[in-house]
């Protein structure tokens, strides 16, 4: 099973700053199959990122994702406050099970 | 709009058993693989079985192996979790979702207690 690292666990920026977001797994990632979601208190998870890069249908262009192998990275280029949240990477390689890591909160 | 709307949760002892439902609704249901995910209170997400469009292929964490069973009936456009030996570890809320791997569309989630 690979399991996946996230950095730093909490991330405490202000509206307009940059979030820089890590992931680390503990093997390379097949087939650029790696996504990132956000989740908001009392809410379900919503699906940013795919494919490393990839934005998901609605997801405005201040997140992109980035990295290959076993290093990942989502970057939010101007927080809006909105963007305050808990983003957990997730990796889903050529089989189950399709693990997560632990989470980075973006907070005030 | 795509909704999908789990049911069925709640609070069952240890070793006791319960079924979760998903309606969906607003996409072609069997025209998609779908998932279970999991969040235990305070916790991170995991994933916990899918499902081929027809049902044929079905795959689940390894701790839930045996235990879990993941149905789907595509004339009712509904997803099902059966659960048996349940244990303290398996209470969270249970997402349904759509896709194979990477979900693109969750439920609200439904809250699943094991305690005595």
């Amino acid at each position: 099973e690979i399991v996946l690292t996230q950095s730093p666990g909490t991330l405490s920026l202000s509206p307009g700053e940059r979030a820089t977001l890590s992931c680390r797994a503990s093997q390379s990632i097949s087939s650029n199959f790696f996504a990132w979601y956000q989740q908001k208190p009392g809410q379900a998870p919503r699906l940013l990122m795919y494919d490393i890069s990839t934005r998901a249908t609605g997801i405005p262009d201040r997140f992109s994702g980035s990295g290959s192998g076993t290093d990942f990275t989502l970057t939010i280029s101007r927080l809006e406050p909105e963007d305050f949240a808990v983003y957990y990477c997730q990796q889903y390689g050529t089989s189950p099970p399709f693990t997560f890591g632990p989470g980075t909160k973006v907070d005030i | 709009e795509v909704q999908l709307v789990e049911s069925g949760g709640g609070l069952v002892q240890p070793g006791g058993s319960l079924r979760l439902s998903c309606a969906a609704s607003g996409f072609t249901f069997s025209n998609y693989w779908m998932s279970w995910v999991r969040q235990a209170p305070g916790k991170g997400l995991e994933w916990v079985a899918n499902i081929k469009e027809d049902g044929s292929e079905k795959s689940y964490v390894d701790s839930v192996k045996g235990r879990f069973t993941i149905s789907r009936d595509n004339a009712k456009n509904s997803l099902s979790l059966q659960m048996n030996s349940l244990r303290a570890e398996d209470s969270a809320v249970y997402y349904c979702a759509r896709g194979h791997s990477a979900p693109d569309c969750w439920g609200q989630g439904t809250l699943v207690t094991v305690s005595s």
